[in-house]
């Protein structure tokens, strides 16, 4: 069974970072694209970035690119998202999702979340 | 970009009625190369994660009901689900994965 358990949210000020964490299990981690997807409190989704399996080429979206990171560690089975210059419009709930073989793949699993809340 | 929208914004459907939801690209999103659509479909129910429904436009996904289909190509999208049942009402995303960014529909609420 595909398991998706994120970690790492909480409440940050402005400017602040954090890191978020995804650790996989049920299926093989070094086989598959990873991102992280987002939904803020009355808002709809929105897709954050992506990782392909062995690493070696990420995407982002325009409001995150140059303040996110968005890394793997394969022999961790883990997906991590590095937030910087954290701002009030990134609090959201913070999904982490499983690709297919390669970036340009859907969603077939999903974690249950984990809240980021930016607020002084 | 490629920018998504759906319509309508929200739909209240009589239960074992049709329902449908549209999407449209800002371009196309058909791959000439493997003649694929890199369309998704999204079930997202409260206090849930996403669920997956349709891939590739059409694909229905593992263990999805078969009153859930995708159609269109290039640029036009549609989900229908045929015969609505209590457990569907959610909110419904298309995502495109073409080209980076992979944006989402604004969604679609469906209410009986």
């Amino acid at each position: 069974e595909v398991q998706l358990l994120e970690s790492g949210g909480g409440l940050v000020q402005p400017g602040g970072s954090l890191r978020l964490s995804c650790v996989a299990s049920g299926f093989t981690f070094s086989s598959y694209a990873m991102g992280w997807v987002r939904q803020a409190p009355g808002k709809g989704l929105e897709w954050v970035s992506v990782i392909n399996s062995i690493g070696g080429t990420t995407f982002y979206a325009d409001s995150v690119k140059g303040r996110f990171t968005i890394s793997r560690d394969n022999s961790k089975n883990t997906l991590y998202l590095q937030m910087n210059s954290l701002r009030a419009e990134d609090t959201a709930l913070y999904y982490c999702a499983k690709g297919g073989s390669s970036n340009y793949s859907p969603s077939d699993y999903w974690g249950q979340g984990t809240l980021v809340t930016v607020s002084s | 970009d490629i920018v998504m929208t759906q319509s309508p914004d929200s739909l209240a459907v009589s239960l074992g009625e049709r329902a449908t939801i549209n999407c449209k690209s800002s371009q196309s999103v058909l791959y000439s190369s493997d003649n694929k659509n890199y369309l998704a479909w999204y079930q997202h129910k409260p206090g849930q994660p996403p669920k997956l429904l349709i891939y590739w436009a059409s694909a229905r996904e593992s263990g999805v009901p078969d009153r859930f289909s995708g159609s269109g190509s290039g640029t036009d999208f549609t989900l229908t689900i045929s015969s609505l049942q209590a457990e569907d009402v959610a909110i419904y995303y298309c995502q495109q994965y073409y080209n980076n960014p992979f944006a989402f529909g604004q969604g679609t609420k469906l209410e009986i």
